[in-house]
């Protein structure tokens, strides 16, 4: 069965440090990559998505995500952070034949001010 | 992007009583889903809304126990029947607008059973 596996499951850092969250999956089929991420009281809210191309994907806030493919990961990365982005994060996986989407169990980044 | 609603927000309920919660979004999607996450947990799918047919369920979802409706493509119910401690949890909808190729979340129905 398809999973997807988040190495931290709690993250603390200090302002401007640089983030990396690991993400693998275990499906070896064609995929496509989220990361979500959910702020204190608020929505799930998507950060970035990987379909298809160049597998250095942007995303909002400053984060970006490297999927390679021979290590079925996912990485997101953030070169400084901010105390704002204290929040959980959840990279999923949804097979390309398919319209479910599975999310790892998250990591809870907290930004020390 | 849709916009998704549902009610209610939150709800304390009594053990063995049933609650249904509704979605409803502001406009026609081809997929929806209803989504478990219980406390510090991920989120875990219960269940994809099918319009016009029965509800299709993932392994340890059964029917008698979260019911699901998708009466049009803007509107879907979950409910949680007979309820106990165990299912204390937010419960949220979920969407894809096959045109955005990207999947939305409503707020969530956090749910305490006492």
């Amino acid at each position: 069965a398809q999973s997807v596996s988040q190495h931290n499951h709690h993250v603390i850092l200090s302002e401007a440090a640089s983030l990396e969250l690991g993400c693998n999956y275990s499906y070896g089929g064609t995929v496509n990559l989220f990361w979500y991420v959910q702020y204190p009281g608020q929505h799930l809210q998507l950060l970035l998505k990987y379909f298809s191309g160049d597998p250095l994907v942007k995303g909002i806030k400053g984060f970006e995500a490297e999927f390679i493919k021979s290590k079925f990961s996912f990485n997101l990365r953030k070169p400084s952070v901010q105390w704002s982005d204290t929040a959980e994060y959840f990279c999923a996986v949804n097979e390309r034949r398919d319209d479910k989407i599975i999310f790892g169990k998250g990591t809870r980044l907290h930004i020390l001010p | 992007s849709a916009v998704i609603s549902q009610k209610p927000s939150r709800d304390i309920c009594q053990r063995g009583t049933s609650l249904t919660i509704q979605c409803q979004v502001d406009s026609q999607v081809t997929m929806m889903f209803w989504y478990r996450q219980q406390p510090g947990q991920s989120l875990t799918l219960i269940a994809t809304a099918n319009q016009g047919s029965e509800a299709t369920y993932e392994s340890g979802f059964v029917i008698d126990k979260f019911p699901i409706s998708r009466p049009n493509l803007t509107f879907s119910t979950l409910t949680v029947s007979n309820m106990s401690p165990e299912d204390s949890s937010i419960y949220l909808c979920s969407v894809v607008e096959t045109s955005f190729n990207e999947q939305f979340f409503g707020p969530g129905t956090r749910l305490t059973v006492l």
